[in-house]
């Protein structure tokens, strides 16, 4: 996940533009990756997930695509909206079953500009 | 979140009390998890149960005491609450193999 210190970066969009939200991992032998999506004052929300043997999977209005030879995550989100500002954060898992444990990127800050 | 409850949802303590933070899931997945949320440092794992009885040493452990009677409930414990646990907690239950989902959170204040 991404380092990022006392700060998240930023990331604004125009409301109806496409958002580009990035993350690198690590682990090499991450084979299960997912999307979270924060709000202010709520819990983390799952929004789309991707398994090591797929390089793109899409949902509604987003698609999570995956590089890994680059170790590169990204969602994309489709015409953004004033309600899809949030904290986005990325999780990998190295083991799927019984020890799967995610690990967490820091997160980065959606701001969408009416 | 739907299906995980946590309460209190904020608490005011001070430092050297006992805090208990309370999980509930409606649902009967077997995996639960907590969690500290911090800036400058993510989600780290606490403590997490694989079944009713059932529980392990996650991450950042250290001043944390859990329990798993009921495959329902997962309680966090802060058996002596110092500042640095000042955060917000939340409780995760798992679906499948790896996907996880969130209750709304616990802030603690440590004062």
């Amino acid at each position: 996940g991404e380092s990022v210190g006392l700060h998240l970066p930023t990331l604004s969009v125009q409301e109806g533009d496409n958002s580009i939200i990035n993350c690198a991992y690590s682990n090499s032998a991450s084979d299960y990756f997912i999307w979270y999506k924060q709000e202010s004052g709520k819990g983390p929300q799952f929004i789309i997930d991707i398994r090591s043997n797929m390089d793109k999977r899409q949902g509604q209005r987003v698609t999570v695509l995956l590089n890994k030879t680059v170790k590169h995550l990204s969602l994309q989100i489709a015409a953004t909206q004033p309600g899809d500002s949030a904290v986005y954060f990325c999780a990998e898992s190295e083991k799927t079953g019984a020890n799967s444990k995610l690990t967490f990127g820091k997160g980065i800050t959606l701001s969408v500009r009416p | 979140d739907a299906g995980i409850t946590q309460s209190p949802r904020y608490k005011i303590t001070e430092t050297g009390r006992q805090v208990t933070l309370m999980c509930h899931q409606t649902w009967s997945h077997s995996y639960m998890f907590w969690y500290r949320q911090d800036l400058g440092h993510g989600l780290r794992l606490i403590y997490y149960s694989a079944a009713a009885d059932i529980t392990d040493k996650g991450e950042v452990p250290d001043g944390y005491v859990v329990s798993r009677s009921k495959t329902e409930n997962f309680p966090l414990t802060l058996e002596s609450a110092t500042r640095s646990q000042t955060s917000v907690y939340f409780c995760a239950t798992r679906v499948g193999a790896e996907t996880q989902y969130f209750g709304p959170g616990t802030r603690l204040l440590v004062l």
